[in-house]
């Protein structure tokens, strides 16, 4: 089944530990982003990624960061979280990046709390 | 920069009515794409319609159609025949031709009740 996939689903930390919430997609992609959503905002784009390798920062980028070692992952990493950060958090993929019609295929969502 | 606003923080409708929700949205930019997501209580988000803003027909797809204002930058999706289904959280969303960055620029959403 064709999905983009992340992990954990849920998780609650305290402010100053880091972590990484991870994004796989089997679809054979060449473009990923992470979005947060928060209540009344939408979903606001963190980072984005044109292909391995190839990263650049979306509209909220600041205490975050990625990586794309490989096609079919992308993690996002929270080096030292803050309570503002606690926020829904998906992963999406498109076949292209610069195609704006392509369909974006987003993940289930990361519900993160930074006590 | 581009901003997409929904008006609407909340509508209801009754099952087997028809409800708009409204999207406006800001841009100086003549080539771009518009798409109504449907986040349902899975958190789930789902591709519901999507517009060009060359086409002038309003797109379609079975249940839910939009009417697309382009000189208003005006962007709703009307439901017809609403389900219990059909409950979720809706957004806009704006993607331009020229945004090497491929992002989407959202609505804050606007949460639909359907009453059986």
């Amino acid at each position: 089944e064709a999905q983009v996939t992340q992990n954990p689903r849920y998780l609650i930390t305290v402010t100053g530990k880091k972590l990484t919430v991870t994004c796989s997609q089997n679809m054979n992609h060449e473009y990923m982003s992470w979005y947060r959503q928060d209540p009344g905002l939408g979903l606001r784009q963190i980072y984005y990624s044109m292909n391995v390798e190839v990263t650049d920062k979306g509209d909220v980028p600041e205490g975050y960061k990625v990586s794309r070692k490989e096609k079919r992952n992308f993690p996002l990493i929270l080096e030292s979280p803050s309570p503002n950060q606690t926020s829904l958090y998906f992963c999406a993929s498109s076949p292209h990046g610069p195609v704006a019609g392509d369909e974006q295929f987003f993940g289930p969502g990361t519900r993160l709390t930074v006590l | 920069a581009q901003t997409v606003t929904q008006s609407q923080p909340e509508m209801s409708v009754q099952e087997a009515e028809t409800v708009t929700l409204s999207c406006t949205y800001d841009t100086s930019e003549s080539d771009y794409y518009l798409f109504w997501y449907k986040q349902p209580p899975s958190r789930q988000m789902i591709l519901v319609i999507r517009q060009e803003a060359y086409k002038q027909q309003n797109a379609t797809e079975n249940r839910f159609s939009v009417n697309f204002q382009k000189a208003a930058k005006s962007f709703s999706l009307k439901i017809s025949d609403s389900q219990l289904g059909d409950a979720a959280m809706y957004f806009c969303a704006y993607r331009s031709n020229n945004n090497a960055g491929n992002m989407l620029t959202f609505g804050g959403g606007t949460r639909l009740m359907v009453k059986p």
